[in-house]
């Protein structure tokens, strides 16, 4: 299975939003309403921020949204602040027990 | 407080092996789904399979089936990932996650550890 696409990297500035997106296809993000978005600052251990597409685990900001309109999946950071700045994942459900991972979206916080 | 703690990571030759091990506290391990997952400095995350509560189900993708194994020890709270036969492009953080029975994913993951296939 491919991996999804991910924006290489975006940016804004503190206090503003931004938006990423995670494509894949109709074998994952479009077929299930399991995508899930981890934050990943380098050297730690992944964090999972979003997942079914929207909800939030306890302790994620409201800051954090997760949408999904097709094959493409979308996490929102409002309100960016600098502690958000780092690697952001998708990860989608492709079917008989498979996960798919996107390839990361470096996020900097101007 | 759920944690996951991978070792093992090293320098290896092309074609050489490698255990990783993946020590977990906070949860019963028995209980859950296992994945392993790793982080390629161009291709970002990649699944690899995971590994049944008891054992006796494991998944791989493509890329590694034949060449890696997953296995684990409920009583020792442990996770074992054997790499054989290894080449270059296995050069990549690896990491072990724990599925969730909330939704087919993963929740909790370890912090990594490095592993460099080269000459």
């Amino acid at each position: 299975q491919s991996a999804l696409t991910q924006p290489p990297s975006a940016s804004g500035s503190p206090g503003h939003s931004v938006a990423i997106s995670c494509t894949g296809t109709s074998s994952d993000v479009g077929g299930y309403n399991y995508v899930s978005w981890f934050q990943h600052h380098p050297g730690k251990a992944p964090k999972l921020i979003i997942y079914e597409v929207s909800k939030r685990p306890s302790g994620v900001p409201d800051r954090f949204s997760g949408s999904k309109s097709g094959n493409t999946a979308f996490l929102t950071v409002s309100g960016l602040q600098a502690e958000d700045e780092a690697d952001y994942y998708c990860c989608s459900f492709g079917g008989d027990n498979n996960l798919v991972f996107g390839g990361g979206t470096k996020v900097t916080v101007l | 407080e759920v944690l996951l703690v991978e070792s093992g990571g090293g320098l290896v030759q092309p074609g050489g092996s490698l255990r990783l091990s993946c020590a977990v506290s906070g949860f019963t391990l028995s209980s859950y789904w296992m994945n392993w997952v790793r982080l390629t400095p161009g291709k970002g995350m990649e699944w690899m399979g995971n590994i049944s509560p008891d054992g006796s189900g494991r998944s791989y993708v493509d890329s590694v089936k034949g060449r890696f194994t997953f296995s684990r020890d409920n009583a020792k709270n442990s996770l074992y990932l054997q790499m054989n036969s290894l080449r270059v492009e296995d050069t990549a953080v690896y990491y072990c996650a724990r599925g969730t029975d909330l939704f087919p994913g993963v929740d909790y993951w370890g912090q990594g550890t490095p592993v460099t296939v080269s000459s």
